[in-house]
């Protein structure tokens, strides 16, 4: 399967911890990236590979894995991490790449 | 600094053609796959194509598959997309980004493009 699933939306209070997930059987292979876009901008990635974080993000920003499912972790949310979240990885085929369908973040 | 330009994007007919490129500099650009990625208005990002740092590999999407080429000079530090048969729902910010590693992600994102197809 060449598919990424994600949920439409999530909320988080502020400053409280939120975990985005990401399901497709390529997930089974390959680890997920994620990428963090606001409205006008290009995507940010934020969390590559087994764990790892770009320079400049958030310590606050975590990545993992569990059979079919990846996850992006945000531990004390801020008002700027109010976002469109994409998870990312190779299909099956290892030859192409697929995105999730997005989560919308809303920090309250 | 790594920076990603994009330029050629704007207003064609459907069944018309259009030349993206996007010049790359900070970076040995000669040392990274690079990928186009597209995003329709307020829809999702739908990956389009990928080039093989010596243009040995190239991969499209199934959607544009046939209708679009991509290809790269290393020598001008640019990579390109030739973008033809362009249909309405190929309407879109199409952005280049580069390639960490194989499996890594795309670490570099330009601003975009817009392409609109219309008549």
């Amino acid at each position: 399967s060449s598919e990424l699933t994600q949920d439409p939306a999530v909320s988080v209070a502020l400053g409280q911890t939120v975990s985005i997930t990401c399901q497709g059987d390529s997930l089974r292979i390959y680890y997920a990236s994620w990428y963090q876009q606001k409205p006008g901008q290009a995507p940010v990635l934020v969390t590559y590979g087994e764990n790892s974080r770009p320079s400049g993000i958030p310590k606050r920003f975590s990545g993992s894995k569990s059979g079919n499912t990846a996850s992006l972790t945000i531990s004390g949310a801020q008002a700027e991490d109010e976002a469109d979240y994409y998870c990312h990885s190779r299909d099956s085929s290892g030859d192409h790449w697929v995105f999730g369908g997005g989560t919308k973040l809303t920090v309250l | 600094e790594v920076q990603l330009v994009e330029s050629g994007g704007g207003l064609v007919k459907p069944g018309g053609s259009l030349r993206l490129s996007c010049a790359a500099s900070g970076f040995t650009f000669q040392n990274y796959n690079m990928n186009w990625v597209r995003q329709a208005p307020g829809k999702g990002l739908e990956w389009v194509s990928s080039i093989s740092s010596r243009s040995s590999y190239k991969y499209y999407a199934d959607s544009v598959k046939g209708r679009f080429t991509i290809s790269r000079d290393n020598a001008k530090n640019s990579l390109y997309l030739q973008l033809n048969s362009l249909r309405a729902d190929d309407t879109a910010i199409y952005y280049c980004a580069r390639e960490y590693t194989s499996s890594s992600g795309f670490d570099y994102w330009g601003q975009g493009t817009l392409v609109t197809v219309s008549s």
